[in-house]
């Protein structure tokens, strides 16, 4: 069955730099757009980023932009968010989620970052 | 962007109640609706994908309906298990997006 699996949480100082990875199995990762989520404590779902099949397409929520980097290696069958210049406004849990047109999504079970002096 | 708005933010219900939960795109989204349950501390649980497609191990009691703009989550009889929260989301964009949510809790 699909497996999501988040890695790479913590705590980091505001400025800091963090790069969560999500590994894939059970389907062909390589076929799907992965996007990544995320959720603030207490606080609703927000989608953050999003990356084609192919790694050739790449969009970001505004409020992250220019800030995060989405990426993918199909060899190794794993999602990336690089996430520099890190804010307190970006404490959350962040999960990788692949989200088909006509299909179920799956979803990982989420990574917790926490940005704090 | 699809903005999507949920209402109500939240409502209170007895077991037994029907309730009904509505999202509104801000366009068309044909019927790339789907409909997630999250408790605290756990993921979003999938329910409905393609408004009305119940997922797999999801009681029959959840249904959901709709096309276009308009979309509605129904729970037939609440259930004690049922109090928590709900979002929909579009997947109608590359940019999928999500509703605020509706917290379900016990009146």
């Amino acid at each position: 069955q699909v497996q999501l699996v988040e890695s790479g949480g913590g705590v980091v100082q505001p400025g800091m730099s963090l790069r969560l990875s999500c590994a894939a199995s059970g389907f062909t990762f390589s076929s799907y757009a992965m996007h990544w989520v995320r959720q603030a404590p207490g606080k609703g779902l927000e989608w953050v980023a999003v990356i084609s099949y192919d790694g050739s397409n790449k969009y970001y929520a505004d409020s992250v932009k220019g800030r995060f980097a989405i990426s993918r290696d199909t060899s190794k069958n794993t999602l990336y968010l690089q996430m520099n210049s890190l804010r307190a406004e970006d404490t959350a849990v962040y999960y990788c989620a692949s989200v088909p047109t006509t299909a179920a999504p799956d979803w990982g079970q989420g990574t917790l970052v926490t940005v704090s002096s | 962007d699809i903005q999507m708005t949920q209402s109500p933010s939240s409502l209170s219900a007895s077991v037994g109640d029907r309730v009904t939960i509505t999202c509104r795109a801000s366009q068309g989204i044909d019927r790339f609706l789907n409909w997630y349950q999250q408790k605290p501390g756990k993921p979003p649980k999938l329910l409905i994908y393609t408004t009305s497609t119940l997922q797999s191990g999801v009681p029959s009691r959840f249904s959901g309906s709709g096309s276009g703009t308009d979309f509605t989550l129904t729970i037939s009889s609440l259930q004690v298990e049922d109090f928590a929260t709900y979002y929909c989301q579009q997947s109608y964009s590359s940019l999928i997006s999500f509703g605020h949510g509706t917290k379900v809790d016990i009146k």
